[in-house]
């Protein structure tokens, strides 16, 4: 059984700060790793994936990924309170091209 | 465009009924998927295709079956339904590159 594994929260963050989201997995041969938020009633929409160790931005959204240590982190700048949402991790299966493995999701709260 | 369609979105059924939840892609997507999302939790993957014609069992595939009769089209049917299957229902499918999933709206799921 392939594990994705995030704290629930809530996270709570003033606006303007820097939101920090945790990521583990267990399999090792996972090749790809995706950030998704989710508002309450919604469906989730992609916000970035990354498959390189290191940093990769986009905006004010920065994935992180460390293979060795099998953790993947997002890390959102200048917080607003349209973030307020639930931020799931997924990752690709590394043995099965398109299967992919979701976490139960950090819900954030940015207070005005 | 119309991306993933999915019907119905609510539905409350009695336990020991059954029911398909219908799913359409537009974008010619080999892959497509069902997840459900119980409440505070991330997404389980039911039923995955791969194709026309071929479909594989998920993580919690117990009580549900699929059918992938075209590319467009992959329905769930649900079969003497419990109140352990009230949830939210996600289908998805996925570009090419298979990076990106595209979900549908959602259909919610209560049985009493």
């Amino acid at each position: 059984q392939k594990e994705v594994e995030q704290n629930s929260g809530p996270l709570s963050v003033p606006e303007g700060a820097i939101a920090s989201l945790n990521c583990t997995y267990s399999d090792r041969g996972s090749q790809s790793f995706f950030w998704y938020r989710q508002y309450s009633g919604k469906s989730p929409e992609l916000i970035m994936f990354i498959y390189s160790n290191g940093d990769k931005e986009d905006g004010r959204f920065t994935a992180q990924l460390n293979k060795a240590s099998q953790y993947v982190s997002l890390l959102i700048r200048d917080s607003q309170p349209s973030d307020s949402a639930t931020y799931l991790c997924a990752v690709k299966e590394g043995d099965n091209f398109n299967k992919f493995y979701f976490g139960s999701g950090t819900k954030l709260n940015v207070k005005p | 465009n119309a991306g993933v369609t999915q019907t119905p979105k609510f539905r409350i059924l009695k336990i020991g009924q059954s029911m398909t939840l219908q799913c359409t892609q537009d974008m010619n997507h080999n892959y497509m998927y069902w997840y459900r999302q119980d409440p505070g939790m991330g997404l389980k993957l039911i039923y995955y295709s791969v194709g026309a014609g071929i479909t594989d069992k998920g993580e919690v595939p117990n009580g549900y079956n699929v059918s992938r009769s075209t590319t467009e089209d992959f329905p769930l049917r649900l079969e003497l339904a419990a109140p352990s299957q009230t949830s939210v229902y996600f289908c998805a499918s996925i570009t090419g590159s298979g990076n990106t999933i595209y979900f549908g709206e959602g259909s919610w799921l209560t049985v009493v």
